[in-house]
């Protein structure tokens, strides 16, 4: 499965715009973008996945360029229950294991 | 619509003794993976149960065993514990044939393991 780099944590205000990219540089032609979120004492969360350009639902966008080698989450107007660990899967979609990294620990501050 | 539930919530055991983890999947779901969570990293994963068998495994020893019953619920034994095995053990569950998001797992709250 493709390796990930995310940053190791980020900082950020109440009301403001969140992007945490990822960078796949060996993503595969069948490789899916998948997004955890994790809060403390609890299991992951899914959040969005996508295959290429732009998915967006009611938590979040998931841009990926054509080149599918790097993708940004974005979070809107963040709120401090959106402190958190973030992480980026890459793999085929097929339901089978799921590869997690270290992640980016997002703290939104008031 | 219950969740994913695992139990016991925290359990302490000492070097050399057996452990058994149990995971109630999410209503509808037929599939069940376990995955290991260290302090301060992310979850590994150990493997997963699909109509009763082990489908696939990832890079723990045998010493790690699991079950899954008719009903879809699953076990997680782990045989002579060692200081390593400490860590936070999740269970997810999911639907084999869920279509576009199959890489959608429901994760439980997960049984905090530690070994003395």
């Amino acid at each position: 499965l493709a390796k990930t780099t995310q940053p190791i944590s980020m900082d950020s205000y109440e009301g403001q715009e969140v992007n945490i990219t990822c960078s796949h540089n060996n993503i595969a032609t069948n490789d899916y973008i998948t997004w955890y979120q994790q809060f403390p004492s609890q299991g992951p969360r899914f959040i969005i996945q996508g295959y290429k350009t732009k998915v967006t639902n009611e938590v979040a966008s998931l841009f990926i360029p054509a080149d599918r080698k790097s993708s940004t989450l974005s979070l809107p107007r963040v709120s401090l229950s959106d402190t958190a660990v973030y992480y980026c899967l890459v793999g085929e979609n097929r339901g089978n294991k799921l590869v997690f990294g270290a992640g980016t620990i997002l703290r939104v501050k008031s | 619509d219950a969740g994913v539930t695992q139990s016991p919530t925290h359990l302490i055991k000492t070097r050399g003794q057996q452990v058994t983890l149990r995971c109630s999947p999410k209503s509808g779901h037929d599939t069940v993976s376990w995955y290991q969570q260290a302090l301060g990293q992310g979850p590994q994963f150990i493997f997963q149960y699909y109509e009763e068998e082990e489908r696939q495994r990832g890079n723990f020893p045998d010493r790690f065993s699991g079950h899954q019953f008719p009903n879809y619920s699953s076990e997680l034994n782990v045989n002579a514990l060692l200081l390593g095995d400490s860590a936070l053990y999740l269970c997810a569950s999911s639907l084999k044939r869920q279509g576009g998001r199959a890489n959608e797992q429901f994760f439980g709250p997960g049984t905090r393991l530690t070994v003395l």
